[in-house]
């Protein structure tokens, strides 16, 4: 059973346009999640950790699910630059290393 | 704006031999972390490491691979005989305070093929 589900697209959406991505762990334990972004061939970087009430920063919203097990990312008004792959990431209790789903690739077409 | 330098950003070795990657994580961060990526696939843990010892390690670091700081500013990975499906992003990490809370910095990567 994978640690972290994501669905992996593409998704194409065209710019103004909202997108929302989800992503599932399987593990209660689990105890931080994060979004990060990665461009072709480029390292992974944070776009922005989840709490539990919710938080938003900009364009960027993020949700967290605990009994469900379920997280999301939604993005208001695409930009070109939102191109790229988002990874959605778990830390377990009591363990320091990142789990990464396979990722949800986003294009943004003019 | 700190951050964390891999060094080479490509090698490409013959199957069987030994390979060293290197990192320089940010100089102020405790901990350190390989990962790795197969081109497609998604990106892996193998290893962390804290006060100079492995913390955790999954499956995929074997007895083939080996952590090493050496001095007070280089962490390296070995991967003593390599294999082609070793053939990957490897991608150093470093934060201030482990997982909880902290971000995770990346270094650009590695991309290691084995012929």
């Amino acid at each position: 059973r994978k640690e972290v589900e994501q669905d992996p697209g593409p998704f194409n959406v065209p710019e103004g346009a909202t997108v929302a991505f989800n992503c599932t762990y399987s593990n209660s334990a689990s105890q931080s999640f994060f979004w990060y972004r990665q461009d072709c061939r480029k390292e992974p970087k944070l776009l922005m950790s989840v709490y539990s009430s919710g938080n938003e920063d900009g364009r960027f919203t993020a949700q967290l699910n605990r009994a469900s097990q379920y997280i999301s990312l939604l993005i208001r008004d695409s930009k070109l630059s939102d191109s790229a792959t988002y990874l959605c990431v778990v830390i377990l209790t009591g363990a320091n290393n990142l789990f990464f789903g396979t990722g949800t690739r986003l294009t943004v077409i003019p | 704006e700190p951050e964390v330098t891999q060094t080479p950003s490509h090698q490409v070795t013959q199957m069987g031999q030994e390979v060293i990657l290197r990192c320089v994580p940010i100089s102020n961060h405790l901990y350190f972390y390989w990962y790795r990526q197969i081109l497609g696939q998604k990106v892996e843990f193998l290893v962390s490491f804290y006060n100079n010892e492995i913390s955790e390690k999954s499956e995929i670091f074997d007895d083939q691979f080996s952590v090493e700081r050496p001095d007070g500013s280089n962490f390296t990975l070995k991967i003593r005989s390599t294999k082609l499906e070793d053939s990957a992003m490897y991608f150093c990490a470093s934060n201030l305070a482990g997982g909880v809370g902290t971000e995770a910095f990346f270094g650009q990567g590695t991309r290691l093929t084995v012929v």
